[in-house]
């Protein structure tokens, strides 16, 4: 199993451009999400998933969308880049089945807005 | 509120001594889970060890241990003989059972810097 994979590992924008983060799991986990990392600072999250076709709000979403069309791919899209979006992002999964719960995280991707 | 604070920002540690990380949390929620993820420099999250509010012990994975004192709402994270490789930054995060999404809530975390 590959685990969580996310693309791409780096990526630059300007101010006012858009793009999207891939973030792809095959462990058929049924929950996702996606954090930010500040330099510096811990874990926010942005937007998460319970399900295809479910997602919501965390913490910090303004700025961003998601959309959950099937169970293994959970993307992320970031519209209008600014430099307040500047940041590592983290995908990462987990599952119901488990008694822990414990979230299962992708390499990341480091984005920089110039 | 900060519902996951780690006080310490950075630690040094001897290599082979033991260490320990702070970590307090706040929740009203008699069901919650404390988690610790260690972040090598090379940025991956890894999960190392896990604490249930109900369970009885503390949790051992290794050389981690996690010393869960429930009611001053602590969960420190004790390193044993610290080797080399231990040097990362340590994450704290909380489940709250209420929440059927199980999403997580970090704290800041700390460095922790392992001298030879």
């Amino acid at each position: 199993n590959a685990g969580v994979t996310q693309t791409p590992k780096f990526r630059i924008l300007k101010i006012g451009q858009s793009m999207t983060l891939q973030c792809t799991q095959d462990m058929n986990h049924n929950y996702m999400y996606w954090y930010r990392q500040d330099p510096g600072m811990g874990l926010k999250l942005i937007y998460y998933s319970v399900g295809a076709g479910i997602t919501d709000k965390g913490e910090v979403p303004n700025g961003y969308n998601v959309s959950r069309s099937t169970t293994e791919d959970f993307p992320l899209r970031l519209e209008l880049a600014a430099p307040s979006q500047t940041s590592v992002y983290f995908c990462a999964s987990s599952y119901s089945t488990s008694v822990v719960y414990e979230q299962y995280f992708g390499p990341g991707t480091r984005l920089t807005v110039t | 509120a900060q519902k996951i604070t780690q006080t310490q920002p950075g630690m040094f540690v001897q290599e082979k001594e033991a260490v320990t990380l702070d970590c307090t949390y706040d929740t009203s929620d008699p069901s919650y889970g404390l988690f610790w993820y260690k972040q090598p420099s090379s940025g991956e999250m890894i999960f190392l060890i896990y604490q249930g509010s109900y369970d009885q012990q503390n949790a051992t994975e290794g050389r981690y241990s996690l010393n869960f004192q429930k009611a001053r709402k602590s969960a420190n994270l004790v390193i044993s003989a610290s080797q080399l490789g231990d040097s990362a930054m340590y994450f704290c995060a909380m489940r709250e059972g209420e929440d059927s999404s199980y999403k997580l809530i970090f704290g800041s975390g700390t460095r922790l810097l392992v001298r030879p």
